[in-house]
């Protein structure tokens, strides 16, 4: 069955400190991994998609077919980060299959 | 810069009740998404459209639920007889293409359409 994982509902840092959210997802294809960033009353956005391999405002995703991951990182968390972050899986057809999301709460 | 619209942003119905959600895609848009997500659970996707009719359904989009695009614009979602259930955030979405592998892939959201049945 295909599926996202985000264990974590609520994580929370302080400015400054790293940052990891974690995706875990299950899919036998190759998979098309995104997160996907809802700041408070905005509209869901996409962050970054791991076929780019880019940083978008310091964050960066590793897709490691090995473990099934695609965890979220940034070194230093600021308090503009503080949302809801959505992994998602596209397996090659119409649908997105979103986690249940992490809310980072960065701390002052 | 263009956005989704969806209307209305909040909408408190009966059991038993029609109700019809509306989107506007962004205008160069081609492929046509709902999603919704029950208070405190995940996105789920619901249904896509591409040249005028349904592309993939999930399995939550029964018989109950329909899709139209009834001119060049707008985009609905009618849910015929709504039961309790039924109560989430609607989320519209567009893209340009429905191949991730390109930047076009991206799916724009709309701010969401509340439904609250009682």
């Amino acid at each position: 069955a295909q599926r996202v994982t985000q264990p974590e509902k609520l994580l929370s840092v302080f400015k400054g400190a790293p940052v990891e959210l974690k995706c875990n997802y299950s899919y036998s294809g190759s998979p098309e991994l995104f997160w996907y960033v809802q700041y408070s009353r905005q509209r869901l956005q996409l962050l970054l998609r791991h076929i780019s391999r880019e940083s978008i405002k310091g964050f960066t995703a590793d897709l490691n077919k090995g473990e099934t991951s695609f965890h979220l990182k940034k070194p230093f968390a600021q308090e503009e980060d503080s949302a809801m972050y959505y992994c998602a899986l596209n397996p090659g057809t119409y649908k997105y299959i979103f986690g249940t999301g992490t809310r980072l709460k960065v701390l002052a | 810069e263009p956005e989704v619209t969806q209307t209305p942003s909040h909408q408190v119905t009966q059991m038993g009740q029609e109700v019809i959600l509306r989107c506007v895609p962004i205008s160069n848009h081609l492929y046509f998404y709902w999603y919704r997500q029950i208070l405190g659970q995940k996105v789920e996707f619901l249904v896509s459209f591409y040249n005028n009719e349904i592309s993939e359904k999930s399995e939550i989009f029964d018989d109950q639920f329909s899709v139209e695009r009834p001119d060049g614009s707008n985009f609905t979602l009618k849910i015929r007889s709504t039961k309790l259930e039924d109560s989430a955030m609607y989320f519209c979405a567009s893209s340009v293409s429905r191949f991730v592998g390109e930047s076009t892939g991206e799916l724009f959201f709309g701010e969401g359409s509340r439904l609250t049945v009682l």
